[in-house]
């Protein structure tokens, strides 16, 4: 089973800055099967990027993800307030799904 | 609109049994993967499971084979999990969400989980 593990664990920025998290997997991961996700307390997931580099309907370009094989990133170029969240990355292999630990950007 | 609807807070003892419910509408409810993920308290998100109700194939994480079952009724495109004996470490939130396949190119796909249900709070305590 790939594990993805996400650093760093919380990162503390203001509004206006740059966010850089990273997903790491343990085997490589064919970039067309990493997702990555948005959740704000109390709230579902939210679906941001999707083969690895591809914004999901709806999703400001502020957010963006890159990377390839067992390093992918998502980058928050201009932190608004409502980006304060937790960030998950995901992939897809053998008919089931693994989550990362996720990343929890607060407000510094 | 797409949207999962989950059922609602259950409150349940241990060794208790309980099946909640994830109701599928405004898309084509035989043609997409259901997916189950859990969340404990103040925790991260776990893949549980899987389920295409078109033929009710279903999938499970190594992690929850055996400890739950997820089925689905496509008549009124809904999708279940359940537990026959509930503990207190069952006590999570549990979310369902649709899984696309998306085609890049023939033989080439993007999968993952564009819609989500708002959860069900499982709560297990004596």
């Amino acid at each position: 089973e790939i594990v993805l593990t996400q650093s760093p664990g919380t990162l503390s920025l203001s509004p206006g800055e740059r966010a850089t998290l990273s997903c790491r997997a343990s085997q490589s991961v064919s970039s067309s099967y990493l997702a990555w996700y948005q959740q704000k307390p109390g709230q579902a997931p939210r679906l941001l990027i999707y083969g690895a580099s591809s914004r999901a309907t709806g999703i400001p370009d502020r957010f963006s993800g890159s990377g390839s094989g067992t390093d992918f990133t998502l980058t928050i170029s201009r932190l608004e307030p409502e980006d304060f969240a937790v960030y998950y990355c995901q992939q897809y292999g053998s008919s089931s799904f693994t989550f990362g630990g996720g990343t929890k950007v607060e407000i510094k | 609109e797409v949207q999962l609807v989950q059922s609602g807070a259950e409150v349940k003892k241990p060794g208790e049994s309980l099946k909640i419910s994830c109701k599928g509408s405004g898309y084509s409810f035989t043609s997409y993967w259901i997916g189950w993920v859990r969340q404990m308290p103040g925790k991260g998100l776990e893949w549980m499971g899987i389920i295409y109700p078109g033929d009710s194939d279903t999938r499970y994480s190594p992690s929850f084979q055996g400890q739950v079952t997820i089925s689905a009724d496509k008549s009124i495109s809904t999708a279940y999990l359940q537990w026959s004996s509930l503990k207190a470490s069952d006590t999570a939130m549990y979310y369902c969400a649709r899984r696309v396949q998306g085609v890049i190119m023939p033989g080439d796909y993007y999968y993952y989980m564009d819609v989500w249900g708002k959860g069900t709070t499982v709560t297990v305590s004596s």
